[in-house]
């Protein structure tokens, strides 16, 4: 399977400790995207990557909140100091931006889903 | 802020019937795109609209991207049960290298 993976699919957490997600994407795309989706709404933006460079943060991204790509490869989320309002779905996504060979759309992984108790 | 606006937000139709959900923005987009999200799946890439007033069709699918790139749709001809699921536009503004807006979807069911 060539797709977007991500790891673990369900993480279930108590309030205050540490989580961290990884984010295995297409291997040619240059692009990856962390999205995080509550029930019953779209996809919210967080962060995106192009290789190991962070471009673009959502200002809505707590400080709790940190990601990594360090080798332009894969990416790790992690998300600090849990609190109940983190419980979602996050979303990975990557694509291939890279001049006249660009490909706009985002392919997406399973998700990891996140509760918080 | 940048917002997505998307109606409707649920639609039942009966099998045959046609479908549509609208997708709207208070400033100009860049570009828009659809993706559609089945029960328990992630989003998957349906089109992407650039120009003023373009139309596109995927068989029984048109995606229409309005004259001032502030709106668009999606219409499904004669929908079968297959077409099940959450359609979601997502709009890129200018400036925005990344960041796609997602609108909240509008949930079509099909009853057969």
């Amino acid at each position: 399977d060539t797709g977007v993976s991500q790891n673990p699919r369900h993480k279930i957490t108590k309030r205050g400790q540490n989580v961290t997600f990884r984010c295995d994407p297409i291997s040619e795309h240059n692009r990856l995207y962390w999205y995080r989706q509550t029930l019953g709404q779209g996809p919210e933006f967080l962060t995106y990557f192009q290789n190991e460079a962070q471009l673009e943060k959502s200002r809505l991204l707590s400080d709790r909140f940190s990601a990594e790509r360090p080798k332009g490869s894969f990416s790790t989320l992690e998300i600090q100091r849990t609190e109940q309002g983190d419980s979602a779905m996050y979303l990975c996504a990557s694509s291939f931006n890279r001049g006249d060979k660009s490909r706009f759309e985002q392919f997406f992984g399973p998700g990891t889903r996140l509760t918080v108790l | 802020g940048q917002q997505v606006m998307q109606i409707p937000q649920y639609q039942h139709v009966q099998e045959g019937e046609d479908f549509t959900t609208y997708c709207n923005s208070s400033t100009t987009l860049s570009n828009i795109q659809w993706y559609k999200q089945r029960p328990g799946g992630h989003p998957v890439f349906l089109i992407q609209l650039v120009k003023s007033g373009e139309v596109k069709k995927q068989k029984r699918l048109t995606f229409q991207f309005g004259e001032a790139k502030k709106n668009s749709s999606l219409h499904i001809t004669a929908t079968q049960t297959t077409d099940v699921g959450t359609y979601f536009c997502a709009g890129k503004y200018g400036g925005s290298q990344g960041n796609l807006i997602f609108g909240k979807g509008t949930k079509l069911s099909v009853k057969p």
